[in-house]
C-alpha cells in the first residue's frame, strides 16, 4: 500500500518552464517530508525537505508548497534547465524518532532544451 | 569521503543461486539502511541495521533474505535462491546518528537482475 501518492509519472517541460510534481499522503503522523532527485544509474540525493509547520520552502530554482489541511503537498522546479531532466521521489518520515521513509512512486521529469 | 560505496554495480544471477550486495557506509557513519527499489516503483524500507546489530527487519521478506553488518567490513545484503522478482535496484544508505532527524546519504545502488 502506497503511503504516499505521487503524480504524474511522467512530465515534460520546455527549457525555462516550470515543473510540478504533485503528493499527497493520509497518514497525519507525517512530520518531515524530503524531495529527492535521481539521475540515471545513481542513488537518490536529497534535493530540498519541509516540516509541517511551514507552508512554503524555497531553495534556488526549488519550492516546495506543503497544504497540511489538504495533506498534499508539491515540488515546483522554476526555470527548468537540461540539467535538472531526472526523476523526482517525494517521501515523508513518520515522527521524529522513525528512521524509515515512505517513498512516492517517482516523476520522470524531462526538459527539452 | 568517498561517500556510501556499493558493489557490484551491476549483477546478473541465474534463478536458484545466491545474491551478495556490499555496502560501505560513508567514514564514521555506524547507521546503515537498505532498501529495494522495483520499477516504476519509489524505494521501499527493509532493513535498518547498527555495527553487529539488526535493529529494524520490518521490510525484509521473511524467506531468503538476510542482512548483516559486521564489527568489520561492509553491511551485506544477502538473498538466497534467487527468483525474477528479486530483480531491482537495491539501496543502501548510511547516516551518522538514526537517521531520524538528520535524514541520510544513498549510494549509487547495486541492479540485480536474475535470469
Amino acid at each position: 500500500q502506497q503511503q504516499v501518492k505521487q503524480s504524474p509519472q511522467s512530465l515534460i517541460v520546455q527549457k525555462g518552464g516550470i515543473s510540478i510534481i504533485n503528493c499527497a499522503y493520509e497518514n497525519t503522523a507525517f512530520d518531515y517530508f524530503p524531495w529527492y532527485q535521481q539521475f540515471p544509474g545513481k542513488g537518490p540525493a536529497l534535493l530540498i525537505a519541509i516540516r509541517p509547520d511551514v507552508s512554503e520552502k524555497k531553495e534556488g530554482r526549488f519550492t516546495i508548497s506543503f497544504n497540511k489541511s489538504a495533506k498534499q503537498f508539491s515540488l515546483h522546479i522554476m526555470d527548468s534547465q537540461p540539467g535538472d531532466s531526472a526523476t523526482y521521489f517525494c517521501a515523508a518520515r513518520q515522527g521524529s524518532n522513525d528512521y524509515k521513509l515512505s517513498f512516492g512512486a517517482g516523476t520522470t521529469v524531462t526538459v527539452r532544451a | 569521503n568517498a561517500g556510501v560505496m556499493q558493489n557490484p554495480r551491476h549483477l546478473v544471477r541465474r534463478r536458484g543461486q545466491e545474491a551478495r550486495l556490499r555496502c560501505s557506509p560513508m567514514k564514521g557513519h555506524s547507521h546503515v539502511y537498505w532498501y529495494r527499489q522495483l520499477p516504476e516503483e519509489g524505494l521501499k524500507f527493509m532493513v535498518y541495521l547498527q555495527k553487529e546489530n539488526i535493529i529494524d527487519e520490518s521490510g525484509m521478506p521473511k524467506e531468503r533474505f538476510s542482512a548483516e553488518f559486521p564489527k568489520e567490513g561492509p553491511s551485506i545484503l544477502r538473498i538466497q535462491q534467487v527468483v525474477r522478482g528479486d530483480s531491482a535496484a537495491y539501496f543502501c544508505a548510511s547516516s551518522l546518528v538514526d537517521g531520524a532527524n538528520y535524514g541520510y546519504t544513498f549510494g549509487s545502488g547495486t541492479r540485480l537482475t536474475v535470469v
